[in-house]
């Protein structure tokens, strides 16, 4: 099986833009979950999508925010971008009724200038 | 709130040595569930090893086994005869599994550094 892919790899964008990654999970996972990885915060949990419906969410501001697909393929797009958005991002799927068995992506490396 | 705690923020052994990382967390749930992660340098987290709170065993993979302490609320990983390719950052996650609110809390991690 495929593991969980996420596109793109590396992303360079500018303050004030915005940005959509992606995150396609292992075939037959329903649930896909978000975290942002920086240095000084470390790993944060950011929003887990289940069948097209938003499950959970983290503290984050409004800018962010995901979608999940019928596919169960999910973005996620930050809006009006930050220094400090700069981080990698991670994907994680898991099948329903085993959630807490999560199966990570490569990541999106995110650099915001 | 959930919190967890990695003490070490960085650990050297040499190749073959056993190796232990600690892992304290704070919680006020008694059904929960616990990991280990571990982030080599190419960044894809792998999950090592999962601990469900209601067993009293400890989870053991191959090489990898915990020592978890359900009273102190500690979570070791014990890494035996420890190899090149185990060097990488190892993360303790907690999860809450209720109210289907699936999210991991992290610790901050541990580098851990093998030597040959």
């Amino acid at each position: 099986k495929a593991g969980v892919t996420q596109t793109p790899r590396y992303l360079i964008k500018t303050r004030g833009q915005q940005v959509t990654l992606s995150c396609s999970p292992i075939s037959g996972h329903r649930s896909v979950s978000w975290y942002q990885q920086t240095p000084g915060q470390g790993l944060q949990f950011l929003f887990e999508y289940f069948s097209e419906t938003q499950r959970n969410k983290g503290n984050f501001p409004g800018r962010f925010s995901g979608r999940q697909f019928s596919n169960s393929r999910s973005e996620m797009n930050v809006s009006t971008l930050e220094l400090g958005d700069s981080a990698l991002y991670l994907c994680a799927s898991s099948l329903e009724g085993l959630v807490y068995e999560q199966y990570f992506g490569p990541g999106t490396r995110l650099t915001v200038t | 709130a959930q919190t967890v705690t990695q003490s070490q923020p960085e650990m050297s052994v040499q190749e073959a040595e056993t190796v232990t990382l600690s892992c304290t967390y704070d919680t006020s749930e008694s059904n929960y569930y616990l990991f280990w992660y571990k982030q080599p340098p190419s960044r894809q987290m792998i999950l090592v090893i999962r601990q469900e709170a209601y067993k009293q065993q400890n989870a053991t993979e191959n090489r990898f086994s915990v020592n978890f302490q359900k009273a102190a609320k500690s979570f070791s990983l014990k890494i035996s005869d420890s190899q090149l390719g185990d060097t990488a950052m190892y993360f303790c996650a907690f999860m809450k599994p209720r109210d289907s609110n699936y999210q991991l809390i992290w610790g901050a991690g541990t580098k851990l550094i093998i030597k040959p």
